[in-house]
């Protein structure tokens, strides 16, 4: 996970509360993505960046937005949340869309 | 579509036994193939990964797993299970376009029992 941090690591919110989770990176990797962790379904496609500047939807983007805010970070943020977005977040990078990525530890949310 | 398929979501060995996880996968082009690990409350971490140089890939820990284009499979093995390999496994195939995006299977959980 080095490389990859992930703001904050557990987060308890109520339906209809917003949040932001914050993602950063020191590894200078061009591309940045939200996954949501849910047991039995693997890993799933929330939102990506292939570069700076822009962001486009993933498996999953309803109920989601986020930001590429510069090259280092990419948050995502739940405007309204639903019990149905309890789930445990990753965000991960790669050098470009044929490479490898590499996961930050995760962000475990329950929304209550 | 690109799609994987992890069979069977447990696998139980004996310490020392063999371990194989089996990961078909559907592509339509040349694809690039990777397994990951997850550990109890961390993130994934890279295995190994398949692109195109050799068939028979070596990862770390012990791990290596075998492209196979007639059977579209990429199981991974590991000759003598350790106690510390009990995790989560995920295999992953890049999706379609220039973009990166990974389709993960569902995962299979690798019990090792002394």
């Amino acid at each position: 996970n080095a490389g990859v941090t992930q703001t904050p690591k557990f987060q308890v919110l109520k339906t209809g509360q917003s949040m932001t989770l914050q993602c950063a990176q020191d590894m200078n990797h061009n591309s940045m993505y939200w996954y949501r962790q849910d047991p039995g379904m693997g890993l799933r496609l929330i939102y990506y960046s292939a570069s700076e500047g822009t962001t486009d939807k993933g498996e999953v983007p309803n109920g989601y937005n986020v930001s590429r805010l510069n090259k280092r970070e990419f948050s995502l943020r739940l405007e309204s949340a639903a019990p149905s977005q309890t789930s445990v977040y990753f965000c991960a990078i790669s050098v470009d869309y044929s490479t490898e990525q590499y996961f930050g530890p995760g962000t475990r949310l329950t929304v209550t | 579509a690109q799609s994987v398929t992890q069979l069977g979501s447990h696998v139980s060995v004996s310490e020392g036994a063999l371990v194989l996880l089996r990961c078909n996968y559907s592509s339509s082009v040349p694809p690039y193939l990777f397994w990951y690990v997850q550990y109890p409350n961390q993130g994934l971490q890279l295995l190994l990964k398949y692109t195109s140089a050799a068939t028979l890939v070596k990862g770390i820990n012990g791990f290596e797993a075998e492209f196979k284009k007639s059977e579209t499979s990429f199981h991974l093995t590991k000759p003598s299970a350790h106690m510390s390999d009990a995790a989560e496994y995920f295999c992953a195939v890049h999706g379609s376009g220039n973009t990166g995006k990974l389709i993960f299977g569902q995962g299979t959980t690798l019990q090792v029992k002394p």
